[in-house]
């Protein structure tokens, strides 16, 4: 069964720093998201995203936030100046039709701020 | 506006016994409703989904919900608890709509003893 691949599960970095999160989506689809959990909280929606532009965004997606579809397969979070508050579990999910009935998440990158 | 709320951080049942995970939700319009289950580690797998169709929904693992309208709930069950459902599980509500965001519940941590 296809899969949304998400690299590095694990990623740790220094405060200020830039990092991005890595996501292969399921390669026919053609609705991308990022939702993220910080620890002990519930998962929150940050992005979506749809023919190469962003679809809507929650009012955690800030200046420091971006994302991309580089190349047609890979779909990148970039946070361009870590804060500690961004520690959490980041998900990329996927879905071939507009709506949320098939989304698939990737099993997640943590990513812990220093 | 969305908004789901989960009764019971915590719920803790014996090997066997039925489980009852309770979900409210708010939609202004026709919800989309679904349950994940999060093991440890591990991303966000999708246990069953409303959509508009039948009001039992069963999903997988022996798991079934009922959308009720007139109480706005779609509240988890299982008859009989296995050792292997000891997981975080999150009820989430979408409008169904082109692009929607799922918004997620707290979660609730089900415990199974033996």
């Amino acid at each position: 069964e296809p899969e949304v691949t998400q690299t590095p599960s694990h990623q740790v970095t220094q405060m200020g720093q830039e990092v991005i999160l890595r996501c292969v989506p399921i390669s026919n689809h053609l609705y991308f998201y990022w939702y993220r959990q910080i620890l002990g909280q519930k998962v929150e929606f940050l992005v979506s995203f749809y023919n190469n532009e962003i679809s809507e965004k929650s009012e955690i997606f800030d200046d420091q936030f971006s994302v991309e579809r580089p190349d047609g397969s890979n779909f990148t979070l970039k946070i361009r100046s870590t804060k500690l508050e961004d520690s959490a579990m980041y998900f990329c999910a996927s879905s071939v039709v507009s709506t949320n009935e098939k989304l698939l998440f990737g099993s997640g990158t943590q990513l812990s701020v220093l | 506006a969305q908004s789901v709320t989960q009764l019971g951080s915590h719920v803790s049942v014996s090997e066997g016994a039925l489980v009852l995970l309770r979900c409210n939700y708010s939609s202004s319009v026709p919800p989309y409703l679904f349950w994940y289950v999060q093991y440890p580690n591990q991303g966000l797998q999708l246990l069953l989904k409303y959509t508009s169709a039948a009001t039992l929904v069963k999903g997988i693992n022996g798991f079934e919900a009922e959308f009720k309208k007139s109480e706005t709930s779609f509240h988890l069950t299982k008859p009989s608890a296995h050792m292997s459902d000891a997981a975080e599980y999150f009820c989430a509500v979408s409008s169904g709509t082109s692009g929607s965001r799922l918004t997620f519940g707290e979660g609730t941590q089900l415990t199974v003893n033996p």
